[in-house]
Parts: structure tokens; sequence; C-alpha cells
């Protein structure tokens, strides 16, 4: 198993560009979140799915979107990137709804 | 909503040395976890545990849920052991809410 696997590793956009981070579980994992760590601090939840067709918004959903269209693959959605969205990006899977979590290798955003 | 509060914020160790890492939560949880944040950004799984005691090799964690804690033990640290620790609780539909972690440095 790969576990959760996320793409890019590293990405520079300009202010006001889009782009599209990929996450991808091989663990039939129901619920799916995305999470993004500032320096110093831990991770904060963006959006998170309970299962494909369905999701919702985490504590920071602003200037993101997500879809989740089957159960392996949920990808985060920069609309129009901000300086202040420049953050270290995790995606996570569980099985179950109080289930252990298991989080990719992170992608390494920077906004000029 | 819960909050989690970990301590100490920062802790330098001499290899060799034990150390006890605490994460305190403010009304009962389902669940908790302890990562690992190495030098490469990379979180590693190390204990998934909601209740009790569990040890792996050199470190072990103990959650105390109805006193709202828990605890993570580290025994004859070592270099690699260096990091941010987290501690997070795993709210209903997969969502995790983390602490502020510790930062351990281990110094040869």
């Amino acid at each position: 198993n790969a576990g959760v696997t996320q793409t890019p590793k590293f990405q520079v956009l300009k202010t006001g560009q889009s782009m599209t981070l990929q996450c991808a579980q091989d663990m039939n994992h129901e619920y799916m979140s995305w999470y993004r760590q500032d320096p110093g601090m831990g991770l904060r939840l963006i959006h998170y799915s309970v299962g494909a067709g369905i999701t919702d918004q985490g504590e920071v959903p602003n200037g993101y979107n997500v879809s989740r269209s089957t159960t392996e693959d949920f990808p985060l959605r920069l609309l129009s990137a901000a300086p202040s969205q420049t953050s270290v990006y995790f995606c996570a899977s569980s099985y179950g709804s109080f289930g252990e979590q298991f989080f990719g290798p992170g992608t390494r955003l920077t906004v000029l | 909503g819960i909050q989690v509060e970990q301590s100490p914020p920062d802790l330098i160790l001499q290899e060799g040395a034990n150390s006890t890492l605490r994460c305190n939560f403010s009304d009962s949880v389902n669940n908790l976890q302890w990562f690992h944040q190495n030098p490469w950004g990379q979180l590693i799984n190390l204990f998934y545990i909601p209740s009790g005691t569990k040890q792996n090799g050199r470190l072990s964690a103990t959650t105390v849920a109805t006193e709202r804690y828990s605890l993570l033990y580290i025994s004859s640290s070592q270099t690699t052991d260096s990091g941010v620790y987290f501690c997070a609780f795993n709210t209903n539909a997969g969502k995790s809410t983390f602490g502020d972690g510790t930062t351990l440095t281990v110094k040869p």
C-alpha cells in the first residue's frame, strides 16, 4: 500500500494564480481531510469529506474548494492564490469516524 | 470547541536522557493520537491511544481520558528523536484537532 500520497511536493505560485493539490489514498478509507500548517503551529482543518460526493468546511475554508468524486481522491483547489496561503498542506484519511488518521507527506506551497 | 494544550513548548535534552511530554484537553475526547514531525516535515504516527498505556520500543504513551490528559514518554533519547511532537484528538467525521506541539532537540 502506498498509503496517502500527495502531489506536488513543492509549488511556487504568483498571486492570483490557481492550482490544484492532489491527494489520493489506497486504503479504502471513507474519511479524508485537508489541513494547513503554518510555521510554529499545529495543523488546522480546511475541508473534509465523509465519503464520495460529500464534503464540508473546516476551520479555515476561505479561498479553497474541494470535491470528492471517488473514494480514493480528494483534490484541493486554490481559486486565486494569495500570500496568506503560503503554508504546508497535508492530506489525511481515516477508517471510521473516530479512527486513526494517516497523513500524506505534504505539499509546501509558496505564493509570491 | 475542545482545546488542546501541550507542554512544554520546547525541550532540550542530552542524548540518553528521558523525557515526558504532556497533552491536556479541555473536555472528554473519544480518542487521541501522538505524532512525530521529523525535520523533513513528515508526520509519523506514534500512537493511537484513546485510553490506557501503549509501548513501542523506547516510546510509550498513557491516556487518562477521565482526567483529560495524555503523556508521551521518551526514554534513552537519541538525536533522531528531534523534531516536533503533536497530540491530536479525532472528532467525528474523521477530523482532528491538533495542539501546537512540543519541539524536542536532542543534543549529542
